[in-house]
């Protein structure tokens, strides 16, 4: 059963372009969790997702930042006109079903944006 | 607005000593309490997970203990090892399904 899968593990973008990050969530997980981990700082949550739905998205910064879990495929976290402060280090997570308790959330490897 | 706070930022110790790593938040209405390790440039292993009613988790020579009431929990690490040198982060949830981080304990075991 392979883990939570995020790609590209490394992604360089000039200012001004798109960064469009995948997070495919471990097998039988219907919730995943966007984070971002900026230089010298702690994870901060951007969103919770499940398929077709934004659960919570009260992490994401108002502008250019969008999130998306489709019934089928990957969930993608899309960065518009990407600036300087959004290189970082971005991780997803996945969790399975919840019925009332919560359920332990498992980390990918995250994606190192760097922006030029 | 839940804080978590983890002290001491950085921790050096010779092979082979016990050692505790210390994780205060603000808000004690929490569901969950999770330990992780991040070594550089990769991403998180999740350590233990406690729930709010238990006290304490077991795995090998980590042990986690919950304080609800005082909002502390303690990470032991009995005979470290080289391999533990790593960041270690602990995170809490309350009912959003989010967790919330600390800025973790940069912990380097000399050999």
């Amino acid at each position: 059963n392979a883990g939570v899968m995020q790609n590209p593990r490394h992604l360089v973008r000039r200012r001004g372009q798109e960064a469009r990050l995948r997070c495919s969530p471990m097998k039988g997980h219907s919730h995943v969790y966007w984070y971002r981990q900026l230089p010298e700082e702690g994870l901060k949550f951007m969103v919770y997702l499940q398929k077709e739905n934004i659960i919570d998205e009260s992490g994401m910064p108002k502008e250019r930042f969008s999130a998306e879990f489709p019934k089928e495929g990957p969930s993608i976290l899309r960065i518009q006109q990407v600036v300087r402060g959004d290189s970082a280090a971005y991780f997803c997570a996945s969790s399975s079903l919840t019925s009332g308790s919560y359920n332990e959330q498992f980390f990918g490897p995250g994606t190192r944006l760097t922006v030029l | 607005k839940q804080e978590v706070t983890q002290i001491p930022a950085a921790l050096s110790v010779p092979e082979g000593e016990n050692l505790v790593l210390n994780c205060s938040f603000t808000d004690s209405a929490i569901y969950n309490l999770q330990w992780f390790r991040q070594d550089p440039g990769k991403g998180l292993t999740s350590l233990l997970l406690i729930q709010s009613s238990q006290r304490e988790q077991t795995s090998g020579r980590l042990n986690a203990s919950l304080d609800k009431s005082s909002g502390r929990s303690t990470l032991y690490i009995a005979a470290s090892q080289p391999g533990d040198s790593a960041t270690y982060l602990c995170a809490v949830i309350d009912g959003n399904e989010k967790l919330t981080f600390g800025t973790g304990t940069r912990l380097t075991i000399i050999p």
